[in-house]
Order: structure tokens, then C-alpha cells, then sequence
């Protein structure tokens, strides 16, 4: 129901775009979160957008270089990423969160789309 | 920022009781959910809102939330039952953040 895709390597201080196509249910209806997991380490969430795109959060880690949107019209969720650092290599996943702005718990995900941050 | 902390490792023998905490600043007053991540796979939800179970979630799962203390507690473990755990909550304030406790390993003896 969550497909991940644009993961790849990339040069540290470029961009990249992730997109997440979701499938199975209302998509306009919830509250949509990115979470990202390196390389033998815990989860980490990254972001969340609202049911309607109207507002958005972020991790301190990531605040100013990605930024969470979504097309509601494609069922589509995003995450631009930009100044690639190598921390930021990770396996990132969508979410979909149980309530409309993202405060109840994360009940569908993605399997995921790896990146890697690399010269 | 919210700090959740968790056990790195937990075990327990089949058929035994596993109880995993979390830790954090009167999280009693917050919402807090349980994952299960098993190798390679993504992680499901397996309480939600201190102590509900999603569809599908075996009653064996259970938690509860006070204090400055979450717990889920898993009763008569299997072998299944292994996988790495973490708790999550929403943190409102000046600025709402999305917290992660460092995860538990559940190892069945």
C-alpha cells in the first residue's frame, strides 16, 4: 500500500528526491511521516506533513535541507533532499500515521528505499 | 529536545512474560507506541495509544503508561516473538517533534 522509490548513492553536498506512492486507501485522509534507519542503528523520524499539506515538522537533524510535501491528487508523498551529508545514509521509509496530523501512531509502511551519501 | 530511553537488551525464555520500558519526562502524560522491526523487514505497530492494539495484534501484546515509565509487556513469548522493539510518541510544545526511544532487542532463550 506504501511504495518507496528514488533511493541511490549520492555525492555528499547534492540532492535527491524520494517519493512514496501510496494505494489501498484514502490517502488525502491522513497524516504522512518519513523515517529513516543507517546502517545497523535505531529509527529515526525525519518529518511529517499534515492530511492536507497545510503544515509540517522536521527533525533538527534534517531542518532547513529537506523539506516533506505531498500530491494529494497523485497519492503521492515526497521528500526533497538536499546538502547530502554521510549521515544521512539510511534506509528511509514512508509512514502513514492513524490520524490526520500525525499524532497517533504509524499503522502502514513502506519497505523502504535505501540511500547512500558517498563520494 | 524529548529524550526516550530504552534497555538496549531483553530476554526471556519461551513462554515467559517480556516486559521492555521506556523511559522519559512524565511520559504518562503523553501518547506512546510500540513497533516491532524484524531483520529486513519494516516495523509494525503493535500498541498504539499506551495500550491499544492494531487489527491482527495477538492479545499477548499489551502496555501500559504512567509516571515517567512506559512499558510493553508480551506475554507467553515465542520464538516469533523476537525482533527488535521501539516506542514512539508525539512531544507538543513550542515545537512539535516525533521521538524514537534507541530500540530493545527481544532475544527468546
Amino acid at each position: 500500500q506504501l511504495m518507496e522509490s528514488g533511493g541511490g548513492v549520492v555525492q555528499p553536498g547534492r540532492s535527491l528526491t524520494l517519493s512514496c506512492s501510496a494505494s489501498g486507501f484514502a490517502f488525502s485522509s491522513y497524516g504522512m511521516h518519513w523515517v529513516r534507519q543507517a546502517p545497523g542503528k535505531g529509527l529515526e523520524w525525519v518529518a511529517v506533513i499534515w492530511f492536507d499539506g497545510t503544515n509540517d515538522y522536521y527533525a533538527d537533524s534534517v531542518k532547513g535541507r529537506f523539506t516533506i510535501s505531498r500530491d494529494n491528487s497523485k497519492t503521492t508523498l515526497y521528500l526533497q533532499m538536499s546538502s547530502l551529508r554521510g549521515e544521512d545514509t539510511a534506509v528511509y521509509y514512508c509512514a502513514r500515521d492513524r490520524d490526520i496530523f500525525g499524532y497517533y501512531g504509524m499503522d502502514v509502511w513502506g519497505r523502504g528505499t535505501t540511500v547512500t551519501v558517498s563520494s | 529536545s524529548y529524550v526516550l530511553t530504552q534497555p538496549p537488551s531483553v530476554s526471556v525464555a519461551p513462554g515467559e512474560t517480556a516486559r521492555i520500558t521506556c523511559g522519559g519526562n512524565e511520559i504518562g502524560t503523553k501518547a506512546v507506541h510500540w513497533y516491532q522491526q524484524k531483520p529486513g523487514q519494516a516495523p509494525l505497530l503493535v500498541i498504539y495509544y499506551d495500550g491499544e492494539r492494531p487489527s491482527g495484534i495477538p492479545e499477548r501484546f499489551s502496555g501500559s503508561n504512567s509516571g515517567n515509565t512506559a512499558t510493553l509487556a508480551i506475554s507467553g513469548v515465542e520464538a516469533g516473538d523476537e525482533a527488535d522493539y521501539y516506542c514512539q510518541l508525539w512531544n507538543s510544545g513550542p515545537y512539535h517533534s516525533w521521538v524514537f526511544g534507541g530500540g530493545t532487542k527481544l532475544t527468546v532463550l
